[in-house]
């Protein structure tokens, strides 16, 4: 069974920081394109970072950009979103979304995880 | 950055009835580059729809799409009452994607 599984979220403060994990299985992971893709509460759905299947190609959305950082370790089957200096505006459901070989769209999604930022 | 708007913003419709949902771009988006999904509430989205008109693995044919340039819609036939839900498009583009605001599917 195709299966990716998000953990790592939960309440944080202003300007703190979280790692995300999103481990996957079922599929061969390494020749996935992987991304995490947010959705805040009532809000609708925004792509945040992409990491290729090397990890030789990485893509920021704008209202993350120098502050997450995506990673991942083919090893371990493994994505990762470092997320630091978090903002009120960084608390949603953090998916991660796969895309296979050159594709340009998202299958297999894990279950989200919530990351929530207040003091 | 291309921005899709979908429309309506609300559709409420019956079981059996025909669905049709907008999606138009800001600028012109290639077909091979636009996907449709079905968000349920509580639910991770599922891909429907990829290339603007082929159905993803085990979507059934009463989903359709089709469309090209900045202009694309999402068919669904006859509606069934596990067809309420929120339906998103999204693009790629230049290192970037997009999805739309969202088209929520209402029994009437």
């Amino acid at each position: 069974e195709v299966q990716l599984v998000e953990s790592g979220g939960g309440l944080v403060q202003p300007g703190g920081s979280l790692r995300l994990s999103c481990a996957a299985s079922g599929f061969t992971f390494s020749s996935y394109s992987m991304n995490w893709v947010r959705q805040a509460p009532g809000k609708g759905l925004e792509w945040v970072s992409y990491i290729s299947s090397s990890s030789s190609t990485i893509y920021y959305a704008d209202s993350v950009k120098g502050r997450f950082t995506i990673s991942r370790d083919n090893a371990k089957n493994s994505l990762y979103l470092q997320m630091n200096s978090l903002r009120a505006e960084d608390t949603a459901v953090y998916y991660c979304a796969g895309s296979s070989g050159g594709c340009n769209w998202f299958d297999p999604w894990g279950q989200g995880t919530l990351v929530t930022v207040s003091s | 950055e291309i921005v899709l708007t979908q429309s309506p913003g609300t559709l409420s419709l019956s079981p059996g009835e025909r669905a049709t949902l907008s999606c138009r771009a800001s600028q012109s988006v290639s077909s091979s580059y636009l996907a449709w999904y079905q968000q349920k509430p509580g639910q991770a989205p599922r891909l429907l729809i990829y290339g603007a008109s082929s159905r993803a693995t085990g979507i059934p044919d009463r989903f359709s799409g089709s469309g090209s340039g900045t202009e694309f819609t999402l068919t669904i036939s006859s509606l069934q009452p596990d067809d309420f839900a929120t339906y998103y498009c999204q693009q790629y583009n230049s290192y970037w994607y997009t999805f739309g605001q969202g088209t929520t599917l209402e029994i009437k």
